[in-house]
């Protein structure tokens, strides 16, 4: 039982660089998230899709991009990366097709932007 | 405005001590859900459970108790008899209705949990 993993587990970058971090779940979740998690911020939503080709902003979705071209890979993409958004990246799925709430989540992915 | 507020930043108790994790949350909705997740050290979330705002009654799961209280918007997470392998960051979250375009799932900043042996 893998569940949800991201890559990689940890990301050091330049500004202006363009950087994908990924997310791959092995149950067919319906709904997956992207969030950050920022100290005083708690976790914040960036994007969630709720099926393949289906994506839709968060919270905090400037300068992110995501795509979800297979069931079980949400990827979410930098295209210029700022320093404002090193941060600690959390991908979640919900357990049943009704239920929009993320349950699961990977180990994370630690961004550094230098 | 704090959808979610979890106003103790950080707690600190010893081994065997009782603690209550306070969460407040606000919101229109007749419709949503209530959750605690739990961030050990190394650094995963934990989900610990989901309640629904149609459900007030209390829950037990071994030393983990949550009690619901809708007149007070309250959704409070006590550790019985606390162990140092408690000690980690736990997180309280709101979510809408999602028939309501922007509604999505809102976190509180997190109580940090030290248990000290």
């Amino acid at each position: 039982d893998a569940g949800i993993t991201q890559s990689p587990r940890y990301k050091i970058t330049e500004t202006g660089r363009q950087v994908t971090l990924m997310c791959h779940q092995t149950w067919s979740h319906s709904y997956m998230f992207w969030y950050r998690q920022d100290l005083g911020h708690g976790l914040r939503l960036i994007y969630y899709s709720a099926a393949a080709d289906i994506t839709d902003k968060g919270e905090v979705p400037d300068g992110y991009v995501v795509s979800r071209s297979k069931t079980e890979n949400f990827p979410l993409t930098l295209e210029s990366a700022t320093r404002s958004q090193t941060s600690v990246y959390f991908c979640a799925s919900s357990a049943n097709p009704e239920d929009r709430q993320p349950q699961h989540f990977g180990d994370g992915t630690r961004l550094s932007i230098l | 405005a704090q959808k979610v507020t979890q106003a103790q930043t950080e707690i600190s108790v010893v081994e065997k001590e009782d603690v209550t994790l306070d969460c407040v949350y606000e919101t229109r909705d007749t419709t949503y859900y209530l959750f605690w997740y739990k961030q050990p050290p190394s650094g995963e979330l934990v989900f610990l459970i989901r309640r629904n705002s149609f459900d007030e009654q209390n829950e037990i799961s071994g030393r983990y108790s949550w009690n619901f209280q809708k007149s007070t918007s309250s959704f409070n997470f006590t550790i019985t008899a606390s162990q140092v392998v408690d000690s980690a960051v736990y997180f309280c979250a709101l979510s809408e209705a999602w028939s309501v375009p922007g509604n999505q799932f809102y976190f509180g900043t997190g109580t940090s949990l030290t248990v000290i042996p």
